[in-house]
């Protein structure tokens, strides 16, 4: 199975702030991959697909990039509606596999 | 507008069986892949299962942690997505999502397994 690490398990930072979470695959993963937030009590949001196509009605200020084995969610201009968790997820192959999420809080 | 809706859920003693329904409105069921993604208590999403369209033989894949006790299965004249869960286990215990192309997501439903 592909592993996928996630990283950080939890980030705090200020209103207005650009923050960075970051996904790396135990293989490649040829751009395979996605981002999805979760509010609590909801459910997963999907975000980005294909490591950089931004899903339909998601703000231009969340993007990702990445090749091969490292991906990353950069989240511009950090706003009180973005607190949530987010996770990435590999889909190049089977079984699918999830990063173990990160928790974004407002400093 | 695409909706789906998952029930099923309960509480349930280790050893028995659960069958999940997901019923689907507002796009063409019958060319969906759909998949069933679980979620712990500790909050870690899981992919459990997928299932493809007649086209693609209604091919089917699982999570090695249920490969053998879940059965996947899809009515396209209900438009609907089934999950089958056997032999179910205390670390089956999570909030199972039904899912399409990751695009969509029903609510949700709880399933709790305990003696």
């Amino acid at each position: 199975d592909i592993q996928m690490t996630q990283s950080p398990a939890s980030l705090s930072a200020s209103l207005g702030e650009t923050v960075t979470i970051e996904c790396r695959a135990s293989e490649d993963i040829y751009s395979n991959l996605a981002w999805y937030q979760q509010k609590p009590g909801n459910s997963p949001q999907l975000l980005i697909y294909d490591a950089n196509s931004l899903a339909d009605g998601v703000p231009s200020r969340f993007s990702g990039s990445g090749s091969g084995t490292q991906y990353s969610l950069k989240i511009n201009s950090l706003q009180s509606e973005d607190v949530a968790s987010y996770f990435c997820q590999q889909y190049n192959n089977y079984p699918f596999t999830f990063g173990s999420g990160t928790k974004l809080e407002i400093k | 507008e695409v909706q789906l809706v998952e029930t099923g859920g309960g509480l349930v003693q280790p050893g028995k069986s659960l069958k999940l329904t997901c019923a689907t409105s507002g796009f063409t069921f019958s060319n969906a892949w759909m998949d069933w993604v679980r979620q712990s208590p500790e909050k870690q999403l899981e992919w459990v299962a997928q299932i493809k369209d007649k086209s693609n033989n209604y091919a089917t894949y699982y999570a090695e942690s249920v490969k053998g006790r879940f059965t996947i299965s899809r009515d396209d004249s209900k438009s609907s997505v089934y999950l089958q869960m056997n032999s179910l286990k205390e670390e089956d215990t999570a909030i199972y999502y039904c899912t399409y192309y990751g695009s969509y997501w029903g609510q949700g439903v709880m399933v709790t397994v305990s003696s």
